[in-house]
């Protein structure tokens, strides 16, 4: 039962334009959101995230938005740049209690930005 | 650097033979986690630790141990390893207060014949 999905594997964009990372969970206990950036060859990198109390949340070209009746998230990325060529990662969490140390992640789209 | 230490990088077993990764940080982080990344299913959590003394299972906790003796260390001991442990493998830690994003170490790639 997969509670966090990315149904996209993957998206290419052109260099300058908006690029848009879709994910959804079932898990209605999830209040605490996040995306993740990797590369090949090394672990995940933290990149933005989000909590329930918000719907939208900024951190330079990275903007991530919640919409909590359907479940769904989505990181936005303007402009573009070919170094953000990467997979990216969903993840959620249940951010009461001891629950926070549990991290579910999506299956990750790779991102690919052409010059 | 202050971060996540992870080693071997890199480590082939035998089918049933035993071993431990080694997991370290030094950002005194109180809650750590084991993943494990394999092809179309993302990361999947292991076991984790919220301290010092305290574990408990992930998703796929069958074939490991853990164990949290100090802050800084959480070793991830296999004990009879099976060709299905064959994956990367990620240690990664976060503090306790606030809501921040968890820090991860570079990875282990284990393969098992």
């Amino acid at each position: 039962d997969q509670q966090v999905k990315q149904n996209s594997p993957s998206l290419s964009v052109q260099e300058g334009r908006i690029s848009i990372l879709n994910c959804d969970y079932t898990n209605s206990m999830f209040d605490y959101f996040l995306w993740y950036k990797k590369y090949p060859a090394e672990g995940p990198t933290f990149l933005i995230s989000i909590s329930s109390i918000k719907d939208k949340n900024e951190d330079g070209r990275f903007t991530v938005f919640l919409n909590k009746s359907a479940k769904h998230l989505s990181l936005h990325i303007v402009p573009s740049q070919p170094g953000d060529s990467a997979v990216y990662f969903c993840a959620a969490a249940d951010a009461g209690g001891t629950s926070y140390g549990k991290l579910t992640f999506g299956q990750g789209t790779i991102l690919t930005v052409h010059p | 650097n202050a971060g996540v230490t992870q080693t071997p990088k890199f480590q082939v077993l035998k089918t049933g033979q035993s071993m431990t990764l080694q997991c370290a940080q030094d950002m005194n982080h109180e809650y750590m986690s084991w993943y494990r990344q394999d092809p179309g299913m993302g990361l999947r959590l292991i076991h984790y630790s919220v301290g010092a003394g305290i574990t408990d299972q992930g998703e796929v906790p069958n074939g490991y141990n853990v164990s949290r003796s100090t802050t800084e260390d959480f070793p991830l001991r296999l004990l009879s390893a099976a060709p299905s442990q064959t994956s990367v493998y990620f240690c990664a830690s976060t503090p306790a207060t606030g809501l921040r994003g968890y820090t991860f170490g570079s990875g282990t790639r284990l393969t098992v014949v």
